[in-house]
């Protein structure tokens, strides 16, 4: 059971947009510790997508966003793509654990 | 170009030993955080363990605690795991990934070391 939880999957047709959340508690992303996402292509390297709640790295497209409210934050992919198709991951802090590190479980974007 | 590049990984027995390699090029590795983060077949991302630049703190999820054993030596630009006691839970592509600090994002990840435990 992960801290940050994530849908399992979700999909959407190329052209379409989609969101995938991250829900947490007032110990990570309700403290206002920022939230991270990664892309993971199985077999390869994951990708840094968006980094301190809404930030893209250079190189990523703007099709990627990211927001925060409250204890969730959010990923969304506008103009999808079928090279979108992978797992994405949010990550934080949280302050009750005595690691530094949180990982959402994970979620399978499947192109249509 | 900053490259992580991890190896170690090999097929081992249930109780046996493991010491992985990330090695570090295209920049100093000193005033960076490592993360070694593991994925299990068929589940999702886990940070295994965190070593703070320079080597001042440690991090162990509770599932590698008292097994595993992270360590640095910036003058070869390399992070270790030693791995113990390993458990068939322990399979996976282990992953190394940088970090600025322990608490922020992983910016660089390598491309993974299989381990796989079996009898």
């Amino acid at each position: 059971q992960s801290v940050l939880t994530q849908p399992p999957s979700v999909s959407g047709a190329p052209g379409q947009t989609v969101t995938i959340s991250c829900t947490g508690s007032s110990s990570n992303i309700g403290a206002n510790y920022a939230v991270h996402w990664y892309q993971h292509i199985p077999g390869t390297a994951p990708k840094l997508l968006i980094y301190g709640d809404t930030n893209r790295p250079s190189g990523v497209p703007a099709r990627f966003s990211g927001s925060k409210s409250g204890t969730s934050a959010s990923l969304a992919i506008t103009g999808l793509q079928a090279e979108d198709e992978a797992d994405y991951y949010c990550h934080s802090y949280d302050n009750s654990l005595s690691g530094p590190v949180v990982f959402g479980g994970g979620t399978k974007l499947t192109v249509l | 170009e900053v490259q992580l590049v991890e190896s170690g990984g090999t097929l081992v027995q249930p109780g046996g030993s493991l010491r992985l390699s990330c090695v570090a090029s295209g920049f100093t590795l000193s005033p960076y955080a490592i993360h070694w983060v593991r994925q299990a077949p068929g589940k999702g991302l886990e940070c295994v363990s965190t070593i703070s630049n320079k080597g001042g703190a440690t991090y162990y999820a509770d599932s590698v605690k008292d097994r595993f054993t992270i360590s640095r030596d910036d003058s070869e630009n390399t992070v270790y795991l030693q791995m113990g006691s390993l458990r068939d839970e322990d399979m996976g592509v282990y992953y190394c990934a940088r970090g600025v600090a322990v608490t922020t994002y992983f910016d660089h990840w390598g491309q993974g070391t299989l381990v796989t435990v079996s009898s």
